[in-house]
């Protein structure tokens, strides 16, 4: 079972409507949850973290997690263009310094 | 903001060739890290270094590998004699603090092995 696992789309979304990107996770150990934002040939930007149950928002950006089902979800607001990237779910055991990522989930949005 | 920097941004270098790829981490982070993504393939954890030392490496991080703090403000990835296989993006990333610190990924460096 792989530690970090996402759908690797490509997931399209017509501009405005909101974008749902989902993430699960093996280790029940893990403690930290990221979602960053990679644009091609670029480095991956830390856009949400989140530690506890619920939801967490941050502008358009909402990040959900649910640590008995061991999944972890981004949405979206009123999506752009510029939101068309690859999104990297990663995660975090305490016990550890690295986070694992997933492979990413490729995000068009149609204008 | 404060951001990682990372040079050269590609390096181009024969098989067998040793390089040595440069990051200068955010000034008041105490942890480091060296990532590395294959063309089309996910971002891939190599090395950790926190006090002075390696605290976790993965399988990747073989004896071709070494990191080092030279000094203050450097971090660097030396692969000793490269391979093929190698050719990667190369990401450094640094972060505040151990348990939930968040890391922040310099721009990277483009190594290509011919």
């Amino acid at each position: 079972q792989k530690e970090v696992e996402q759908n690797s789309g490509p997931l399209s979304v017509p501009e405005g409507a909101i974008a749902s990107l989902n993430c699960t996770y093996s280790d029940r150990g893990s403690q930290s949850f990221f979602w960053y934002r990679q644009y091609s040939g670029k480095s991956p930007e830390l856009i949400m973290f989140i530690y506890s149950n619920g939801d967490k928002e941050d502008g358009r950006f909402t990040a959900q997690l649910n640590k008995a089902s061991q999944y972890v979800s981004l949405l979206i607001r009123d999506s752009q263009p510029s939101d068309s990237a690859t999104y990297l779910c990663a995660v975090k055991k305490n016990r550890d310094d690295k986070i694992i990522f997933g492979k990413g989930t490729r995000l068009h949005i149609l204008p | 903001e404060p951001e990682v920097t990372q040079t050269p941004s590609h390096q181009v270098t024969q098989m067998g060739q040793e390089v040595i790829l440069r990051c200068v981490p955010i000034s008041n982070h105490l942890y480091f890290y060296w990532y590395r993504q294959i063309l089309g393939q996910k971002v891939e954890f190599l090395v950790s270094f926190y006090n002075n030392e390696i605290s976790e490496k993965s399988e990747i991080f073989d004896d071709q590998f070494s990191v080092e703090r030279p000094d203050g403000s450097n971090f660097t990835l030396k692969i000793r004699s490269t391979k093929l296989e190698d050719s990667a993006m190369y990401f450094c990333a640094s972060g505040d603090r151990g348990p939930r610190g968040k890391l922040f990924f310099g721009s990277g460096t483009q190594l290509s092995v011919l």
